[in-house]
């Protein structure tokens, strides 16, 4: 049983350049959570998704950010016209239900920004 | 208030010594959940033991334990019998019932560890 994927591992983008991230939860797992971690911080909550629906977009930020999660493939963080200040490791979380199981972490993808 | 606050930032302990990692939380859902997660230098999170709210025992996961203080709205890691690949950053996580009625999970800020030879 494969655990949760995230492809790009490492994304270089230029200022203004579209950045997109994916997960793929692991097998059954059908909810899916995107955090951010900032060099030297702790990590961030941004979205929680489960299929086709975003459940919660609290910690997005309201312009350039984006999450999908379609009924077919992987969920997609895109952030568009990235600043330096988006260089950070993303990581993609999935579980499979809301009830009391602990989330399984993807490896990430750091994102720099020249 | 911060939900979860881990008052280390760094730690030095000696290899093959036990070594406690603090961490509270703040919460008013009786139902929650705790989390221990390790990130090495390679920067993946490690899932390392759980604890609920309910649980009427600490949890243990080999040589981690988590002590488990549910009064005091503490839950810090003990690791036993320090080893060198146990150097990394080590994060405290709380899941509880957030306004929308689904399990939101909020980190610490982590405590970086370093192991002595």
């Amino acid at each position: 049983n494969a655990g949760v994927m995230q492809n790009p591992r490492h994304l270089v983008r230029r200022r203004g350049q579209e950045a997109r991230l994916r997960c793929s939860p692991m097998k059954g797992h059908s909810h899916v959570y995107w955090y951010r971690q900032l060099p030297e911080e702790g990590l961030k909550f941004m979205v929680y998704l489960q299929k086709e629906n975003i459940i919660d977009e609290s910690g997005m930020p309201k312009e350039r950010f984006s999450a999908e999660f379609p009924k077919e493939g992987p969920s997609i963080l895109r952030i568009q016209q990235v600043v330096r200040g988006d260089s950070a490791a993303y990581f993609c979380a999935s579980s499979p239900g809301v009830s009391r199981n602990e989330q399984f972490f993807g490896p990430g993808t750091r994102l720099t920004v020249l | 208030a911060q939900k979860i606050t881990q008052t280390q930032p760094g730690m030095f302990v000696q290899e093959k010594e036990a070594v406690t990692l603090d961490c509270t939380y703040d919460t008013s859902d009786p139902s929650y959940g705790l989390f221990w997660y390790k990130q090495p230098s390679s920067g993946e999170m490690i899932f390392l033991i759980y604890q609920g709210s309910y649980d009427q025992q600490n949890a243990t996961e080999g040589r981690y334990s988590l002590n488990f203080q549910k009064a005091r709205k503490s839950a810090n890691l003990v690791i036993s019998a320090s080893q060198l690949g146990d150097s990394a950053m080590y994060f405290c996580a709380m899941r509880e019932a957030s306004s929308g009625g689904y399990q939101k999970v909020t980190f610490g800020t982590g405590t970086k560890l370093q192991v002595i030879p």
